[in-house]
């Protein structure tokens, strides 16, 4: 079994629509979770950064943590075509720089104008 | 914003040579940096955790004599890979880690291997 769960989709969209991105999780160590957006050949682009159970806003996207059930989500509101691009989340166990994060296998998800 | 730049972004090289891929932290010091590989429509992988003036640390299953990494100053860190395969074609990424705080690592925007 994977330690982080992600579905990769293809999720496809239309402009404006509320998306929802979810992982799930074995390893109840990861305290850390982040979620990262990757456009297709490029390096990984950090969108939030959390800590524990709990939401975070950042303008049109929402991260949220239930530690309890192991699940992490992603809301993108008002999507945009640019949007369009794969989704990875991430946790670690520590907080330093210096922890490995262990990443879901991504979410590809295309915004359709 | 922090910038972390690899070079070369795409590379072809014949089956039985070596490669180096280079890792740059262009406007920080980075202690720690990491080295990914990443396949098609697949995950990220840790290969190896990279510590400026120490040995790399290895994830299990990763071939260190094949994969060398040398993290020589703060802003650089290489990865070699030798006697490259067809197997080896990948996508290589790196992070580097600006602070302590683990949501200040930084990716490079990756290198494409391809051997032929």
């Amino acid at each position: 079994q994977k330690e982080v769960e992600q579905d990769p989709g293809p999720l496809s969209v239309p402009e404006g629509a509320i998306v929802s991105l979810n992982c799930t999780y074995s390893n109840s160590a990861f305290q850390y979770f982040m979620w990262y957006r990757q456009y297709s050949r490029k390096g990984p682009e950090l969108l939030m950064y959390t800590y524990s159970s709990g939401n975070k806003e950042d303008g049109r996207f929402t991260a949220q943590v239930d530690k309890s059930s192991k699940y992490i989500s992603l809301f993108i509101r008002d999507s945009q075509p640019s949007d369009s691009a794969t989704y990875l989340c991430a946790m670690s166990a520590g907080e330093t720089s210096g922890s490995r994060l262990t990443f879901g296998e991504g979410t590809q998800l295309t915004v359709n104008p | 914003g922090a910038v972390v730049s690899q070079h070369p972004s795409w590379v072809i090289c014949k089956s039985g040579t070596s490669v180096k891929i280079e890792c740059r932290s262009l406007d920080f010091q980075a202690t720690t940096m990491f080295w990914y590989r990443q396949f098609p429509k697949q995950s990220l992988m840790l290969m190896a955790t990279s510590n400026e003036g120490s040995k790399a640390t290895y994830e299990q299953g990763v071939e260190k004599d094949k994969f060398l990494i040398n993290h020589a100053s703060l802003t650089l860190s290489t990865l070699t890979v030798t006697s490259a395969h067809p197997e080896d074609s990948s996508f290589y990424i790196c992070s580097a880690a600006r602070g302590l705080s683990g949501n200040t690592i930084y990716f490079g925007e990756g290198s494409w291997l391809t051997v032929v």
